[in-house]
């Protein structure tokens, strides 16, 4: 069955950056597209970007434009999205989800708490 | 950036009596809106997309209805295992893909 595992919480200072992995298997890494999602505690869900696991073409969200990149290592079946500069409203759980432009699979999420 | 706009905000509901929740685009997204459930501490489930079609392994008491601007997640009879956040999510102009605010499903 399709899955996407996540890495693990971060905790993070401000100014720093992390880098969230996404590993999927149960189906052709390369088919499908992947997208970026985050949720900050009591707040709706909220679209990063989308990276064509084929070809690594890449969309961001206008709002994470410049502070944000996603790569891809098609060899190992991984995506990465990498946050910098952070601050606490980053605080959020981020979430990797495919396979079309509505969501069928997710991965479990990764907390990535920014604090001082 | 096309607004999603969700109401009730919380819907308390019965076991066993239907809950009618709503979703509002800012501008018409023809029929590319998607409906979600999320528990506490889990990932969203995709439950609708299309506006109206169930997606695999989807209870027939969940159905989604709607096009353009106005949608409804429409539960026949809710179970336990139903109660949560609903979100909506359009498709049809992006970037940058949105979602709504949510409709929190609780027990009455």
């Amino acid at each position: 069955q399709v899955q996407l595992v996540q890495s693990g919480a971060e905790v993070k200072k401000p100014g720093a950056s992390v880098k969230v992995s996404c590993k999927a298997s149960g189906y052709t890494f390369t088919s499908y597209t992947l997208h970026w999602v985050r949720q900050a505690p009591g707040q709706r869900l909220e679209w990063m970007g989308w990276i064509n696991s084929a070809d690594g073409n890449t969309k961001y969200s206008q709002k994470f434009q410049g502070r944000v990149a996603f790569t891809r290592d098609t060899s190992a079946s991984t995506a990465y999205m990498e946050l910098s500069s952070l601050r606490s409203e980053d605080t959020a759980v981020y979430y990797c989800a495919s396979r079309a432009f509505y969501f069928d699979y997710w991965g479990q999420g990764t907390l990535v708490t920014v604090s001082s | 950036e096309i607004v999603m706009t969700q109401s009730p905000a919380t819907l308390s509901v019965s076991p066993g009596e239907r809950a009618t929740l709503s979703c509002r685009a800012s501008q018409s997204v023809g029929s590319d809106l998607a409906w979600y459930q999320q528990k506490p501490g889990q990932a969203p489930r995709l439950l609708i997309y299309s506006a109206s079609s169930r997606a695999t392994g989807v209870p027939a008491r969940f159905s989604g209805s709607g096009s353009g601007t106005e949608f409804t997640l429409t539960i026949s009879s809710l179970q336990s295992e139903d109660f949560a956040v609903y979100y909506c999510q359009q498709y049809n102009n992006w970037p940058p893909l949105t979602f709504g605010g949510g409709t929190k499903v609780e027990i009455k």
